[in-house]
């Protein structure tokens, strides 16, 4: 039982360029999140899903786009990188009580991206 | 946005020494967490209260949940070298008064330093 994962670990971007984080976890888990970490901000979240096949806005989702094809995992792109987007990338997962509300969020060690 | 006021930002402690920190909103919450990051790493669940006048123990750590539902705190009694880290508080707005389900806001963490 790995809980949730990420790959890759660290990545440098050159600005324009794009790619993709992948998020994992294998605890059958309904809600998946992104967020990013910045100095003194604390955590953001970026896009949020409900369920696979679902996704929505959070609070910092501009240059971002999300995709849950498989509950197991959800993958955020950057299309177009730019240097404000240098942060720390952190997924979680969270699953759901016996009244269907999402329970507390269990996260993944974290992507580190450097857009230049 | 709706935010979480966390204090202090940062603090340095011996060990054996008690510490407190706490989280504050001017917004109702209905569930208090606490986690703690160490360095490189994701955010770890230490604490989760779910209940207005909670007070949760886990080990050396105690949190209690505000009566008026606005604020939190954590305790780490006869701290040592390992708790040094950054903590942080994450609340969730009931859906009534414009919370997204499962979407947690979190403070910007308290830094716990050992005194040099």
């Amino acid at each position: 039982n790995a809980g949730v994962t990420q790959t890759p670990k660290f990545r440098v971007l050159k600005t324009g360029q794009s790619m993709t984080l992948l998020c994992a976890q294998d605890m059958n888990h309904e809600y998946m999140y992104w967020y990013r970490q910045d100095p003194g901000m604390g955590l953001r979240l970026i896009h949020y899903s409900v369920g696979e096949g679902t996704t929505a806005k959070g609070e910092v989702p501009d240059g971002y786009n999300v995709s849950r094809l498989k509950k197991q995992n959800f993958l955020l792109g950057l299309e177009s990188a730019a240097p404000s987007q240098t942060s720390v990338y952190f997924c979680a997962s969270s699953g759901l009580n016996l009244a269907a509300l999402p329970v507390t969020q269990y996260f993944g060690p974290g992507t580190r991206l450097t857009v230049l | 946005g709706q935010q979480l006021n966390q204090s202090p930002q940062s603090m340095f402690i011996q060990e054996g020494e008690d510490v407190s920190m706490n989280c504050t909103s001017s917004s109702i919450f209905n569930t208090w967490l606490w986690y703690k990051q160490d360095p490189g790493e994701g955010p770890v669940l230490l604490i989760a209260l779910y209940k207005a006048g909670e007070l949760t123990s886990n080990g050396r750590l105690t949190a209690q949940f505000g009566i008026t539902r606005k604020d939190s705190f954590l305790n780490i009694s006869a701290s040592i070298p390992s708790d040094v880290g950054i903590y942080f508080c994450a609340g969730q707005r009931p859906l009534i008064y414009g919370g997204s389900q499962g979407n947690l806001i979190f403070g910007k963490g308290t830094k716990l330093s050992v005194k040099p």
